[in-house]
């Protein structure tokens, strides 16, 4: 019983191309989270979503843009990939203020 | 800029040793949360504790919270090898709905 998973694991691409990552919790949690881990293990929060409010971290690139089709999923797209896309991608999930549950990650090369 | 800071970046111990790392952070919170990463792997929460609260327990961890000086501290005791990992610390900032982590720091236990 996966709590939260993400699909790919592993997503080799191209420069310019467009790409999707997918996450599904099951918990039953109000808000989903993707965040972005560095070669440095940095880990930068992208995106916040609930059923009522998108919150987006200003840092973060139109290029990319959250998409939840209902509750228990929150995907990732991103437009016109560049090298300083390549990274390791995670997906989380939670209740107001309380502690996150995380996917597996997706890793993420550009070429 | 991140909101916390771990302190040290590395460390490495003996089994059976103690680990202490140091977390710094910038706002007011309403919470603070550790995590661990081993390699590859996403964030597996360990403990949360609320700005309310100065010292918390979970088997062999121990968090402080010292809301004057807005850091945080998480000790390890009995170090065991399988505690090899990454440690972050992650604050909500204040707002309840994004979470900003820290840089991490490497833990090494040596058998």
């Amino acid at each position: 019983d996966t709590a939260v998973s993400q699909t790919p694991k592993y997503l080799v691409t191209q420069m310019g191309n467009d790409k999707s990552i997918k996450c599904e919790q099951n918990l039953g949690h109000d808000t989903m989270y993707w965040y972005k881990q560095d070669s440095k293990k940095f880990l930068k929060i992208m995106f916040s979503y609930n059923n009522k409010e998108l919150i987006i971290n200003e840092t973060v690139p139109n290029r990319f843009s959250p998409k939840s089709p209902d509750k228990a999923h929150l995907n990732l797209h991103i437009n016109s990939l560049e090298l300083g896309d390549s990274a390791v991608y995670f997906c989380a999930s939670s209740q107001p203020l309380r502690e996150q549950f995380f996917g597996p990650g997706t890793r993420l090369t550009v070429l | 800029s991140q909101q916390g800071e771990e302190d040290p970046q590395a460390l490495s111990i003996q089994e059976g040793e103690n680990a202490t790392m140091n977390c710094s952070y910038k706002t007011s919170i309403n919470n603070l949360q550790w995590y661990r990463q081993n390699s590859g792997r996403g964030l597996v929460h360990l403990i949360l504790i609320r700005s309310n609260e100065r010292e918390k327990h979970s088997g062999r961890l121990r968090v402080t919270l010292d809301t004057s000086k807005k850091s945080s501290s998480l000790l390890i005791t009995a170090s065991r090898a399988a505690d090899t990992a990454s440690y972050f610390c992650a604050t909500d900032a204040g707002t309840g709905n994004q979470f900003y982590f820290g840089t991490g720091t490497s833990l090494t236990v040596i058998p």
